[in-house]
């Protein structure tokens, strides 16, 4: 099983729909999770941190599940320019110090 | 001014070529870090640094090196530069957790 692994999609949606995302990841011992979003030709930046408790940003939802080992995002009303690449990353600590591990992205497109 | 800035932000050279890709920042962060990012295979992590004396292998550090001159700057060496080193190549820097990219450089291998 891969580190972390997401659904590359691409998820096609139209604007105001609900879209879900979801990464799972396979070191029990994984300490901290976010999801960042790219847009094409560009940076990741920080969308949000997932917090074991979940953690709501507006139209953004993040929920992190321990004992299924995933983190899920969720997009409610989606709009045009939601449509990007979503990258979750975990990151953990092991012998060899602290590993981050990037997902391969999930693409989302929104359209009109 | 960006906060994470990278030179060149475009490179093309030929296979066998010493390339230095340069990244500087101004947030004050003690942590600093190389990706490349490869169509189908995303963010990879090539080293990591979290201080000026401190230097790590990431996942694919082989035909690559770093070097971290000051708090605020590390490069990335390709010693001899091969085609399969193209890819869009990120540094990022952190406190401890958010991660923050600079814009990218787009390196060719011919």
């Amino acid at each position: 099983r891969k580190e972390v692994e997401q659904d590359p999609g691409p998820f096609n949606v139209p604007e105001g729909a609900t879209v879900a995302f979801n990464c799972t990841y396979s070191n029990s011992a994984s300490q901290s999770f976010f999801w960042y979003r790219q847009d094409c030709r560009k940076e990741p930046k920080l969308l949000m941190s997932v917090y074991s408790s979940g953690n709501e940003d507006g139209r953004f939802t993040a929920q992190l599940n321990r004992a299924s080992q995933y983190i899920s995002l969720l997009i409610r009303d989606s709009k045009l320019s939601d449509s990007a690449t979503y990258l979750c990353v975990v990151i953990f600590f092991n012998q060899a110090g602290t590993a981050l591990i990037f997902g391969k992205g999930t693409t989302l497109s929104v359209s009109s | 001014d960006a906060d994470v800035t990278q030179t060149p932000r475009n490179r093309i050279t030929k296979t066998g070529k010493r390339i230095m890709l340069e990244c500087s920042q101004t947030k004050g962060h003690d942590r600093m870090y190389w990706y490349r990012q490869d169509p189908g295979l995303g963010l990879r992590l090539i080293y990591y640094s979290f201080d000026v004396k401190d230097i790590n292998k990431g996942e694919i550090s082989d035909g690559y090196s770093v070097s971290r001159q000051a708090q605020a700057k590390f490069s990335l060496s390709l010693e001899s530069a091969i085609p399969n080193q193209t890819a869009l190549y990120f540094c990022a820097t952190s406190a401890a957790g958010e991660q923050f990219f600079g814009p990218g450089t787009r390196l060719t291998v011919l």
